[in-house]
């Protein structure tokens, strides 16, 4: 199989403070990780795109400094949302590819952030 | 740019069939996915369709045609589990997936 876990499924934060997303790959290596956003009735938008040990790739309008991407080990991305507003509120998704299955992702349940 | 086109909404009735249709244009072709999304829940892969014609996987088949630069993705004996979005993504040719909007499938009994 190819799972990939998230973690929390569902946080709420005030306005100013940050969250920290995880996103883990259970039974494989995970050369790449991308971190997805969902806002409701609209389709995935791809916020970054990383690789283990290397500097995550943002999409353009994505503010870097706001959303810390770490991809620290092979089965280990986190996405932190910085000084978090309201208009931050989303399903943010991850997913990730073995190395040896280019083409197909594997998706994390995805993680509901309300800032309040 | 790049561009994908899907309904966003139909509507169908159980044990009926139904298309769904898609049409792209993206900077390069590294093939064409199908994914269902339940709502609050991240996407489920569907197919993957890279060369032209019809994969057939139980009761949902997906079809492709580059020159024409579409898909669609057909659903059989529908199910009251089969309502759902159902999204259509393109991988360019940075192997990046382009996204559809989605197409929301509600099914009545």
């Amino acid at each position: 199989g190819a799972v990939v876990s998230q973690h929390p499924s569902r946080v709420i934060c005030k306005s100013g403070t940050s969250v920290k997303i995880e996103c883990r790959s259970l039974d494989f290596q995970a050369t790449t990780m991308f971190w997805y956003r969902q806002f409701p009735k609209q389709s995935l938008m791809l916020m970054a795109t990383s690789n283990e040990g290397s500097k995550a790739t943002y999409e353009q309008g994505v503010e870097k400094d706001k959303f810390l991407i770490n991809h620290a080990s092979l089965t280990l991305s986190t996405l932190t949302v910085t000084s978090a507003h309201p208009e931050d509120s989303s399903f943010y998704i991850c997913s990730a590819r073995k190395g040896t299955d280019f083409y197909e992702q594997y998706f994390g349940p995805g993680t509901r952030l309300t800032v309040t | 740019g790049q561009n994908i086109d899907q309904p966003t909404e139909m509507t169908a009735t159980e044990g009926a069939i139904v298309q769904i249709n898609c049409t792209y244009q993206t900077s390069g072709f590294n093939g064409l996915f199908w994914y269902q999304q339940h709502a609050g829940e991240a996407p489920t892969f569907l197919s993957y369709n890279v060369l032209d014609g019809l994969e057939e996987k139980g009761r949902f088949s997906s079809f492709l045609s580059r020159s024409k630069g579409y898909s669609y993705l057909l659903l059989k004996e529908l199910q009251m589990k089969d309502s759902a979005s159902y999204l259509c993504a393109v991988m360019d040719s940075n192997y990046q997936l382009i996204w559809g909007a989605g197409t929301k499938l509600i099914i009545k009994p």
